[in-house]
């Protein structure tokens, strides 16, 4: 089985600090994804790669920025954290190849709050 | 970019079985239709998906019709804990790899 594991379940940050969330997949996927999720918006995509060193814009990039140095690694960087980053953060991974037929494997989340 | 449409919350009884359909009028000929559960505190768990007509699988149907403008998602004797968040997605497969998520169908479940 696919293992998507998201480095802390809980975090609390402040307003202004530089914050990492990190994200490892075991099954040597191509593609990986970070999404975060508030009440009544669902899912929205942020960065998504799908390749080392290479990336995407999703959706809401804005305030955020992502690194991926290695195939099994994502991470994603608030450069200055802002109360309104105050989130659930979802990472997932799929298999390279045509995105819309492959499912996608998400780890359990970041709950994080910026005070 | 396909987008989906889907009711914003059900409710059924334990034993019944609950069908969730989704629009997604603007699907893309290449695009696959994928459905996923997600628990409370927990990432989205990968259902079923399904490119026409029926797709059976141990947990699920879906059924879409010969136009994929709609799909439906049959939850055969629902329980308990089968009460969660059901999403329905269509990928964007013209070449960029995003995803659409809707704001998903919350399912309750009744005793």
């Amino acid at each position: 089985d696919v293992k998507v594991t998201q480095s802390s379940r809980y975090l609390v940050k402040r307003t202004g600090e530089k914050v990492f969330l990190e994200c490892v997949q075991d099954m040597d996927h191509e593609n990986m994804f970070w999404y975060r999720q508030d009440p009544g918006l669902g899912l929205r995509l942020i960065y998504f790669s799908y390749d080392v060193k290479m990336k995407e814009k999703g959706d809401i990039p804005e305030g955020y920025s992502v690194s991926r140095e290695k195939k099994e690694r994502f991470s994603l960087i608030l450069e200055s954290a802002s109360t309104n980053q105050t989130s659930m953060y979802l990472c997932a991974s799929t298999r390279g190849g045509a995105a819309s037929n492959q499912p996608q494997h998400f780890g359990d989340g970041t709950r994080l709050s910026i005070l | 970019l396909a987008k989906t449409t889907q009711p914003i919350s059900m409710d059924s009884y334990e034993g019944q079985e609950v069908n969730i359909t989704c629009s997604h009028n603007n699907i893309a000929t290449n695009d696959y239709i994928t459905w996923y559960q997600q628990f409370p505190s927990q990432g989205p768990r990968f259902i079923i998906q399904g490119y026409k007509t029926k797709v059976t699988n141990e947990v699920a149907s879906l059924f879409i019709p010969a136009d994929r403008k709609s799909s439906t998602l049959s939850l055969p004797r629902v329980s308990l804990s089968d009460t969660a968040v059901y999403y329905c997605l269509v990928g964007d497969n013209s070449g960029t790899y995003k995803y659409i998520f809707g704001t998903g169908t919350r399912l309750k479940v009744l005793a």
